[in-house]
């Protein structure tokens, strides 16, 4: 069964204390990582697609990195606006059972960072 | 762009009434998700329509639930008859024709309380 696990469930750093946030995934072909942001009383926003092992994105502070097995969401100096729930998901590829549309999504970890 | 619209944003219900939550995708985008959102299970997918046609509604949880997509600007998600349980935050994506990867765009969702 195809599953994303996201660790910790939640996180608190203070302001410039980088960090790391861990996604774990069991999918039969990946055909796509997601990484989503979603602050309180909001829909999840876009922020990352990887597709292959060894791809690295970057957006500001962020950066997503991407194994065979997890991707990590590294957060550099992070800043109090930075705090938000990220969500990863994954999408496995059609030829292996997936869905085309189907979004798998991990419970997320909440980021509290601290002035 | 106006994103996503969805209305009500906040709904709160009797145990056996009839709910309607709608949906509005930004205009030129072809595919169209309902997504269920909860502290226990996360961020599950309903049912998702492409070009107004549903694809996978493997997702909806019992025949309390139906979904239809009349155009390419519309959907409605309805729970007939509600039940406490389907208590949630009920969000809508929708995702462009050929864009770069697959990435979804949410609505603000719908927070549903069943009494």
């Amino acid at each position: 069964e195809d599953q994303v696990t996201q660790s910790p469930e939640a996180l608190r750093l203070q302001e410039g204390e980088s960090s790391s946030l861990n996604c774990s995934y069991t999918v039969s072909g990946l055909r796509g990582l997601f990484w989503y942001r979603q602050d309180p009383g909001k829909g999840p926003e876009f922020l990352f697609t990887l597709y292959s092992a060894g791809e690295e994105k970057e957006k500001e502070r962020l950066k997503a990195t991407l194994t065979k097995k997890e991707s990590f969401l590294h957060i550099t100096a992070p800043k109090p606006e930075d705090s938000a729930t990220y969500l990863c998901a994954v999408q496995a590829d059609v030829n292996y059972g997936g869905s085309q549309g189907n979004l798998i999504f991990g419970k997320g970890t909440k980021l509290s960072v601290k002035p | 762009d106006a994103g996503v619209i969805q209305s009500p944003r906040h709904e709160v219900t009797e145990m056996g009434q009839e709910v309607t939550l709608r949906c509005k995708p930004i205009s030129g985008h072809n595919s169209l998700f309902w997504y269920r959102q909860t502290m226990m299970r996360g961020l599950e997918l309903l049912i998702y329509f492409n070009n107004n046609v549903p694809i996978d509604d493997s997702g909806m949880p019992e025949d309390r639930f139906s979904a239809k997509m009349p155009n390419a600007s519309f959907s409605t998600l309805k729970i007939q008859p509600s039940e406490p349980r389907d208590s949630a935050v009920y969000f809508c994506a929708s995702r462009p024709v050929g864009g770069p990867g697959n990435e979804q765009f949410f609505g603000p969702g719908t927070r549903l309380t069943v009494l």
